[in-house]
């Protein structure tokens, strides 16, 4: 079945700098790309939608440019959290959807750490 | 818009006994529903997925969930629970467009107990 990787798994960082999160879709292609943000016990909470080739579309009070998106391919999307403070601090999850298709194939999630 | 109603926050059964977890959904749409598992510190997984064709889906693990467009709701059941079920259960409405984005309840977490 369909597979999304995503890395890194876990990650620690300062506060004030920036972090890469990348998710790539290895067995299909993804044209379009949902980002969530999950805090503990609480459910997915939908930040962005990007389409292969396209700029992304933010949900309301997302700062679109803390939390920069790339879709540059169809089967690579990339979070960048630029000048992480400990308030990032979170589980985000990656969910890709192929052309045409019904499915959501989510990843396996990034724990940030923002110390 | 859409949107996806869980009741309750915690389910608690035993090993072996009967497991109902309860979705009521609103959609102006014809709606695609999903059941998704999240273990901790994972991703989600999908169970199970209604697209408007048997109303009666059948997932992985023994789970199922019956549509029922007269009483808007999407409840997933599983005759006998087992140890290795515990988990955090999530509940997503989305409609047919290409760009259409999961909405999801907030989720039930489902304990087994020996």
């Amino acid at each position: 079945g369909a597979v999304v990787s995503q890395h890194p798994s876990r990650v620690i960082c300062k506060s004030g700098t920036s972090v890469k999160i990348e998710c790539r879709s290895l067995d299909f292609q993804a044209t379009t790309m949902f980002w969530y943000r999950q805090f503990p016990k609480q459910s997915l909470m939908l930040m962005a939608t990007s389409n292969e080739g396209s700029k992304a579309t933010y949900e309301q009070g997302v700062e679109k440019d803390k939390f920069l998106i790339n879709h540059a391919s169809l089967t690579l999307s990339t979070l960048t959290v630029t000048s992480a403070h400990p308030e990032d601090s979170s589980f985000y999850i990656c969910s890709a959807r192929e052309r045409g298709g019904y499915g959501y194939t989510f990843g396996s999630g990034t724990r940030l750490t923002v110390v | 818009a859409q949107s996806v109603t869980q009741l309750g926050s915690h389910v608690s059964v035993s090993e072996g006994a009967l497991v109902l977890l309860r979705c009521n959904y609103s959609s102006s749409v014809p709606p695609y529903l999903f059941w998704y598992v999240q273990y901790p510190n994972q991703g989600l997984q999908l169970l199970l997925k209604y697209t408007s064709a048997a109303t009666l889906v059948k997932g992985i693990n023994g789970f199922e969930a019956e549509f029922k467009k007269s009483e808007t709701s999407f409840h997933l059941t599983k005759p006998s629970a087992h140890m290795s079920d515990a988990a955090e259960y999530f509940c997503a409405v989305s409609d047919a467009g290409a760009n259409s984005k999961l909405t999801f309840g907030k989720g039930i977490t489902l304990s087994v107990r020996p």
